[in-house]
């Protein structure tokens, strides 16, 4: 069956360093991947879609890259702050219309 | 244009009651999908429609659970009888589905359910 795996434990990192979450997927072959930033008591939020033929896509300090051979998708948050602290979602796609999402990676940036 | 919106935003109920949740979905949306999160199993679709019909429920847990979308600006998840495992945050979003299928979606805020 389709899995979606991310580090279901929190990734503690100080302000100012680079955080990398990773999302591994198995039996899929996704077209796209969508990351999603979730804050406490809020619904997800999109911050970014990369495609399959795409190795890197980058938005201001967040850069994701998608590796079809290993099935790996990595997120990185350069230059982190506070304020990017929340929960971090992936959800590849097979390029329907129907979203499933990892359980999500929790990351608190620290002072 | 004000988001998804969700009502209620918190309910707390006794097992066997009947629970409505309620979303109305961005306008000139024509995806809407019903979620539901928890600790134990995070973000699970339940069901979603496309120009207000249903197009997959096999997510939707039991047939205590159904899903109504009578038009384009209104949907209603309704749980009846409740039961204290059907606690948890149900959110509902929307999307302009795309033909390439890289559909964005845009979430509402979501209904936390407490039964006791």
């Amino acid at each position: 069956s389709q899995k979606i795996e991310q580090n279901s434990e929190a990734l503690n990192i100080q302000e100012g360093k680079t955080a990398t979450l990773t999302c591994n997927y198995t039996n899929y072959s996704p077209a796209y991947l969508q990351w999603y930033r979730q804050d406490p008591g809020r619904g997800p939020v999109f911050l970014l879609l990369i495609r399959e033929n795409e190795k890197e896509k980058r938005k201001e300090r967040l850069k994701v890259t998608f590796d079809t051979t290993l099935k790996q998708s990595l997120f990185h948050i350069t230059a982190s702050q506070p304020a990017d602290s929340a929960t971090y979602l992936c959800a590849p796609t097979g390029g329907g219309n129907k979203l499933t999402f990892g359980t999500g990676t929790q990351l608190k940036v620290e002072l | 244009d004000a988001g998804v919106i969700q009502s209620p935003r918190h309910e707390v109920t006794e097992m066997g009651q009947e629970v409505t949740l309620r979303c109305k979905p961005i306008s000139g949306h024509d995806y809407l999908f019903w979620y539901r999160q928890t600790m134990m199993r995070g973000l699970e679709l339940l069901i979603y429609f496309n120009n207000n019909v249903p197009i997959d429920d096999s997510g939707m847990p039991e047939d205590r659970f159904s899903a109504k979308m009578p038009n384009a600006s209104f949907s209603t998840l309704k749980i009846q009888p409740s039961e204290p495992r059907d606690s948890a945050v149900y959110f509902c979003a929307s999307t302009l589905g795309h033909h390439s299928g890289a559909n964005v979606l845009t979430f509402g805020a979501g209904s936390r359910l407490t039964v006791l």
